[in-house]
């Protein structure tokens, strides 16, 4: 079985900012990992993802993610917060093997002040 | 290239009735999986279908039903509407085991 939990359902930063998304996984195979993006009233829309290659993953819109094993996590960071990443973000788990569903974590809701 | 589509946008059913939303899948995506997210709750895993036959299915219960057609589009029917049914209904659709994309969803309102 996987999971995923999200630390933090609400983070506040300023514009300019570091943004620092927690995530940490559970899973009993090595997994795929994901963080997905979403604006209100849309669909999900992929950052970035690690499916075993560099553990330092870079994504779109300036985000990357490192995946460190001996602490299952897979933070999403972002160097300079612009007003525009104010969304909801989603970290998520698969197998490697099999369907691939993603079990995804509760979300954080990131918001960027002026 | 067109993305995922879904169908429609939003919809208000009452308790007891059935309900059936669409998706058309990507171009050239031949696996398309249903999610369910509950408002302020992350999707969770309906099923998802791969060559018209299913091919794994989440913690929901058989009134939860699925189509995929020769074209690779499918259709979500869930039966027997219950109040806990309100949610966003989110389909994806990949190349075989390769990255999931998403549609925008269909907006659920069960009353």
């Amino acid at each position: 079985a996987q999971s995923v939990t999200q630390l933090g359902s609400h983070v506040s930063v300023s514009e300019g900012a570091l943004v620092l998304l927690r995530c940490n996984y559970s899973s009993s195979v090595p997994p795929y990992l994901f963080w997905y993006v979403q604006y209100p009233n849309q669909g999900l829309q992929l950052l970035l993802k690690y499916t075993s290659a560099a553990t330092l993953v870079k994504g779109i819109n300036g985000f990357e993610a490192e995946f460190k094993k001996s602490e299952t996590s897979f933070h999403l960071t972002k160097p300079s917060a612009h007003m525009s990443d104010a969304a909801e973000y989603f970290c998520a788990v698969s197998d490697r093997a099999g369907r691939r569903a993603l079990t995804f974590g509760s979300g954080t809701r990131l918001q960027v002040q002026p | 290239e067109t993305g995922v589509t879904q169908s429609p946008t939003h919809l208000i059913k009452t308790r007891g009735q059935q309900v059936t939303l669409r998706c058309s899948s990507q171009s050239g995506h031949n696996t398309v999986s249903w999610y369910q997210q509950a408002l302020g709750q992350g999707p969770q895993f309906i099923f998802q279908y791969y060559r018209e036959e299913e091919n794994g299915r989440g913690n929901f219960p058989p009134r939860f039903s699925g189509l995929q057609f020769p074209n690779y589009s499918s259709e979500l029917n869930v039966n027997a509407l219950e109040l806990d049914d309100s949610a966003l209904y989110l389909c994806a659709s990949s190349l075989a085991l390769d990255e999931q994309f998403f549609g925008p969803g269909t907006r659920l309102t069960v009353l």
